[in-house]
């Protein structure tokens, strides 16, 4: 079974500053697909970043960076130069290859960006 | 494109009604997916589709139906509505493809009293 764990429930921070947001992730199989979902207050689900178990790189786009090591099972979010429009519930999930293709998702961390 | 369109937004059912969540996606994806959202929860999978015809259950399938007669379009069913039932539900779809990733619709907000 495949299993998602957020331990940070919530965070704050004042704008401007960095912040990361931790993920560790438990699966036997060996081909498997990382993703980060944000859910603004807005309530939808906004598609961020997909990363493949094959693919250790790390990955910047803009202000986000994730960093993938499967060493220690985890897929690490963090957040540049902070602001309030990034407050939200940021959730990790998995999916391992196979014929059910469901998503595995973390409970989520509700991340305030205080001005 | 919409991508994925849920209806309704929001409803307030009473202990035993029934309704019928409304997804339709026009991204011609052949995954599709009901997820449940509880309060400061993680999403759970209801039930899934890979195809026209064809559906599967997820991690909580109790107390919900699915049928997927098109493409397009994958309706929820909850026939005798229980308070622990009342969350939020998400609608995703994603292409048939190795690395597809799942869009979401916007949710529908359900209370049942």
């Amino acid at each position: 079974a495949q299993k998602v764990t957020q331990a940070q429930t919530e965070i704050s921070v004042v704008e401007k500053e960095d912040v990361t947001l931790d993920c560790v992730y438990e699966t036997r199989d060996t081909t498997y697909y990382l993703f980060w979902y944000k859910q603004p207050p807005s309530g939808e689900l906004v598609f961020l970043i997909r990363r493949n178990s094959f693919d250790e790189q790390n990955e910047i786009s803009g202000r986000y960076s994730w960093n993938f090591q499967k060493s220690t099972s985890s897929f690490n979010f963090t957040i540049t130069a902070s602001q309030v429009v990034d407050s939200a519930v940021y959730f990790c999930a998995l999916r391992v290859s196979g014929s059910a293709r469901q998503l595995t998702f973390g409970s989520g961390t509700q991340l305030t960006v205080l001005p | 494109n919409a991508g994925v369109t849920q209806t309704p937004k929001f409803r307030i059912l009473k202990i035993g009604q029934s309704m019928t969540l409304q997804c339709t996606q026009d991204m011609n994806h052949n995954y599709m997916y009901w997820y449940r959202q509880d309060p400061g929860m993680g999403l759970k999978l209801i039930y899934y589709s890979v195809g026209a015809g064809i559906t599967d259950k997820g991690e909580v399938p109790n107390g919900y139906n699915v049928s997927r007669s098109t493409t397009e379009d994958f309706p929820l069913r909850l026939e005798l509505a229980a308070p622990s039932q009342t969350s939020v539900y998400f609608c995703a779809s994603s292409y048939e493809l190795v690395q597809e990733t799942q869009y979401f619709g916007p949710g529908t907000r359900l209370l049942v009293l």
